[in-house]
């Protein structure tokens, strides 16, 4: 079975600062993928990053990184120089390659409802 | 390319009638997934389908179903519908790479 934990349910930042938001998982899948979305308030789910489990380096995307450390479980995602637009809740999900069987399953975290203030 | 779209966005239903949502994936993505999103719940996978076929299914019960045409635009079923089946419902597809990417979603009220 997989399992994603988020720890903080609420976070608050301010504009043009840093803010990491925690992901844990756990996983029998030898090989797997962690992901990050964001879901703004209109409900759609934006696709955010990718990590692939043989990796080496940590994912970046414009403003957003990964840090990705398989020894602890953890896939935290930084959003750098925060702006007003990315208040949202932020999805962290895995998906197993192996143990699944190739099927595209994806398992949900509880989400971070992240806020930028002025 | 235009993205994943899903119709209709919003529904309104009363306990016991059934619905029909549809999804149409982006063009070339074979794989359609369905997701259930409550404030209870969270989200959870529904099922998956490839060239037609369900290749995954999550923990739900029989009255919800769905199905996938050649043109592998999927519709998602639900009969007898009950209050908590109230929830915003997304699909998402993909073909090949690592990402889903997720239309819209229907956002269902049963009465």
């Amino acid at each position: 079975a997989q399992k994603i934990t988020q720890t903080q349910p609420g976070m608050f930042v301010q504009e043009k600062e840093a803010v990491t938001l925690d992901c844990t998982y756990d996983t029998s899948d030898p090989s797997y993928g962690l992901f990050w979305y964001k879901q703004p308030s209109s409900g759609e789910m934006i696709f955010l990053i990718y990590q692939g489990s043989y990796d080496q380096q940590n994912a970046t995307e414009g403003r957003y990184s990964l840090n990705f450390q398989k020894a602890r479980k953890s896939a935290n995602l930084v959003i750098s120089a925060s702006q007003l637009g990315d208040s949202a809740m932020y999805f962290c999900a895995m998906r197993g390659f192996i143990l699944t069987g190739g099927g595209n399953k994806l398992t949900f975290g509880t989400g971070t409802q992240l806020k930028v203030e002025l | 390319k235009a993205g994943v779209t899903q119709t209709p966005r919003y529904l309104i239903k009363t306990r016991g009638q059934q619905v029909t949502l549809s999804c149409s994936p982006i063009s070339g993505h074979r794989s359609v997934s369905w997701y259930q999103q409550t404030p209870g719940q969270g989200l959870q996978f529904l099922f998956e389908y490839f060239s037609e076929t369900q290749r995954n299914k999550g923990n739900f019960p029989g009255r919800f179903s769905g199905r996938q045409f050649s043109n592998s635009r999927s519709e998602m079923n639900v009969s007898t519908l009950e209050l908590g089946d109230s929830a915003l419902y997304l699909c998402a597809s993909n073909e090949g790479s690592e990402t889903q990417y997720f239309g819209p979603g229907t956002r269902l009220l049963v009465l």
